[in-house]
């Protein structure tokens, strides 16, 4: 089936540790996402790419970097400069609906971050 | 800018309706969305609605637009305790970055 792999599903991180959380997806979409979740903040987005080899810095890039080597994955490091990194992270990709022409996000299952 | 704003909580009994409220502020989304989060889970899309529409429907779920006021609202029909979940909703526009902008969630609790 079809869908999107985030990993590791826990993640406990000592403070100035760099973390690397992955994301792969089989669904042949060109872009992708990385979102940030806080209790009552709803998602906010870290980074995005429209295609490999591109990315584009979302609301809340700062502590935070990616990769767009190939189209299936887009791994998201939190760097030690991130200063609040402990979070519910969410991956997702997106594709166009070819009768309607709406752009759906599918999103993985999350990664839990805990710095520590 | 983008701003997407709902209100936090809600709580219904289970059979009841439950209609839960979004407001949006720029004009030139396309599309406006609803997903449902369960706990500890990704999101999951439940509808979405093109900008020029007023309502859809899809078995237990109504969508309503208001484009004047810039409002959106879900209901859901003989609510389940399986409902209980966040609910988001969440705007992309016709310009600029192809993204979804999402609001706070809005939780639904459902007594039985």
């Amino acid at each position: 089936d079809g869908g999107i792999t985030q990993s590791p599903k826990y993640l406990f991180r000592k403070e100035g540790q760099n973390v690397t959380l992955s994301c792969e997806q089989n669904l042949n979409h060109d872009a992708m996402y990385w979102y940030r979740q806080d209790p009552g903040q709803g998602l906010r987005l870290i980074y995005y790419s429209q295609i490999v080899n591109d990315f584009q810095k979302g609301d809340i890039a700062e502590g935070y970097s990616v990769s767009r080597e190939k189209k299936e994955s887009f791994p998201l490091t939190v760097t030690s400069a991130q200063k609040n990194p402990t979070a519910f992270y969410l991956c997702a990709s997106m594709t166009t609906r070819q009768i309607s022409g709406a752009n759906v996000l599918t999103f993985g299952a999350g990664s839990r971050l805990t710095v520590l | 800018g983008e701003d997407v704003e709902q209100s936090l909580f809600l709580s219904v009994r289970e059979g009841d309706s439950s209609v839960i409220n979004c407001t949006y502020t720029d004009s030139s989304s396309t599309y406006l969305y609803w997903y449902k989060q369960e706990p500890g889970a990704g999101l999951q899309l439940l509808t979405y609605i093109f900008s020029n529409m007023d309502m859809k429907q899809d078995q237990r779920l109504t969508v309503l637009l208001n484009k004047k006021d810039k409002h959106l609202s879900l209901r859901i029909a003989d609510t389940q305790t399986g409902d209980s979940a966040i609910y988001f909703c969440a705007e992309i526009m016709d310009t600029g970055r192809r993204a979804l902008t999402f609001g706070s969630g809005t939780r639904l609790q459902v007594q039985p």
